[in-house]
């Protein structure tokens, strides 16, 4: 079954830089993969959908990658903010014929200012 | 617009207590509807899913069932909860084809099992 890792469970950054989550799935390459913003007591919201044709995808200051080869996805948050502290979560099809989303543990990032 | 609603936000209940969580959503129809668990330390882990009404499917055997008498409306419940069921619970909608669009998420309930 597919497995996904962000293997940062926090990141600590200072205001101003860039932020950079990883996001690494263990089988099978997904058509989709999303990120999610989770604050404290809330539920997810949706950021970014990129798709296995394309490299890079970008939102304002947010950017992700997606290297199928290497069966990774990168965010990036350029200019980061204190705003910008938050869980972000990595989601892809897990598999099934509804292709429903599964989720990684996520990658709590805290920006000091 | 679309919108999703989900009570309560909190509850606790004890031991071998039924439960009713309810969500409905507003501004579509035909949705994709799901239920996630999230467990402290852990990430969401998806219980069960529907692509219409009485339509129910199950990702992880358990004490919890899901049914959808309406098409815009997903119960959770539990005749009897165990503490291990204590968890964010989370419901969320997607168009038809959900791995094309993002999925909304409800504000949670908050459940601990006493």
């Amino acid at each position: 079954s597919q497995k996904i890792e962000q293997n940062s469970e926090a990141l600590n950054i200072q205001e101003g830089k860039t932020a950079t989550l990883t996001c690494n799935y263990t089988n099978y390459s997904p058509a989709y993969l999303q990120w999610y913003r989770q604050d404290p007591g809330r539920g997810p919201v949706f950021l970014l959908l990129i798709r296995e044709n394309e490299k890079e995808k970008r939102k304002e200051r947010l950017k992700v990658t997606f290297d199928t080869t290497l069966k990774q996805s990168l965010f990036h948050i350029t200019a980061s903010q204190p705003a910008d502290s938050a869980t972000y979560l990595c989601a892809l099809e897990g598999g099934g014929s509804q292709g429903n989303l599964i989720f990684g543990k996520g990658t709590k990032l805290s920006v000091k200012p | 617009s679309q919108t999703i609603h989900q009570w309560p936000a909190t509850l606790v209940q004890p031991v071998g207590s039924p439960l009713s969580l309810e969500c409905t959503v507003e501004g579509t129809s035909n949705p994709n509807l799901y239920w996630y668990r999230q467990a402290a330390g852990r990430g969401l882990q998806l219980l069960f899913y529907s692509v219409g009404i009485g339509q129910i499917s199950s990702e992880v055997p358990q004490n919890l069932s899901a049914s959808r008498p309406q098409d815009r409306q997903f119960i959770l419940s539990s005749k009897k909860l165990l503490l291990s069921d204590s968890g964010f619970y989370l419901c969320a909608w997607a168009p038809g084809r959900g791995m094309l669009y993002g999925y909304t998420f409800g504000s949670g309930t908050r459940l601990t099992v006493v």
